[in-house]
């Protein structure tokens, strides 16, 4: 019973590439989210996704960033030219349904470094 | 504008007692739910325990416990009978239950347990 898969843990890129980041969620589960965290903060959302529907993505930077979740495969959160402001860890969440009480499952995160 | 609140950067305790991690949170929403998550060293996020606003009775789980007073807007964490394991960063989080459902985090509390 696999829980939310993220790959690759560890990712690195000069400045000026492209970083992709995927995230297969539980089984079953159409809620997808998308968390940044900083080194010593709490994650900060970034974008929420349903399967070939963005529902929210009023935490994603304006440029450069952009996620999908197609009919078929993972979700990718793709950054472009990236900065070294975007050494960070990406976190992926996934949940069954919208409920009260219905916790977010994470994956253990994709962690970027720009060069 | 939802907003948590961790004032505990670091909290150090003795194996075998008893610790409060402090949690107060800001909303207009009526309906809401307040998250725990434990991040060991290596990374992952880790879902704890859940209470939901109109909950009456405080949520348990196991050592986990979570104090709600919901007029003074806090849900501290209490974990029983402190282990070396439960060394790692908890963050508290809340989600309110209209819109996305977004998960917003607190900065977190970093708990080290001493032999």
């Amino acid at each position: 019973n696999a829980g939310v898969m993220q790959n690759p843990r560890h990712l690195v890129r000069r400045r000026g590439q492209e970083a992709r980041l995927r995230c297969s969620p539980m089984k079953g589960h159409s809620h997808v989210y998308w968390y940044r965290q900083l080194p010593e903060e709490g994650l900060k959302f970034m974008v929420y996704l349903q399967k070939e529907n963005i529902i929210d993505e009023s935490g994603m930077p304006k440029e450069r960033f952009s996620a999908e979740f197609p009919k078929e495969g993972p979700s990718i959160l793709r950054i472009q030219q990236v900065v070294r402001g975007d050494s960070a860890a990406y976190f992926c969440a996934s949940s069954l349904y919208q409920a009260a009480g219905q916790p977010q499952h994470f994956g253990d995160g994709t962690r970027l470094s720009i060069l | 504008a939802q907003k948590i609140t961790q004032t505990q950067p670091g909290m150090f305790v003795q194996e075998k007692e008893a610790v409060t991690l402090d949690c107060t949170y800001d909303t207009s929403d009526p309906s809401y739910g307040l998250f725990w998550y434990k991040q060991p060293s290596s990374g992952e996020m880790i879902f704890l325990i859940y209470q939901g606003s109109y909950d009456q009775q405080n949520a348990t789980e196991g050592r986990y416990s979570l104090n709600f007073q919901k007029a003074r807007k806090s849900a501290n964490l209490v974990i029983s009978a402190s282990q070396l394991g439960d060394s790692a960063m908890y963050f508290c989080a809340m989600r309110e239950l209209q819109g996305a459902q977004k998960l917003v985090f607190g900065q977190g509390t970093r708990l080290t347990i001493n032999p």
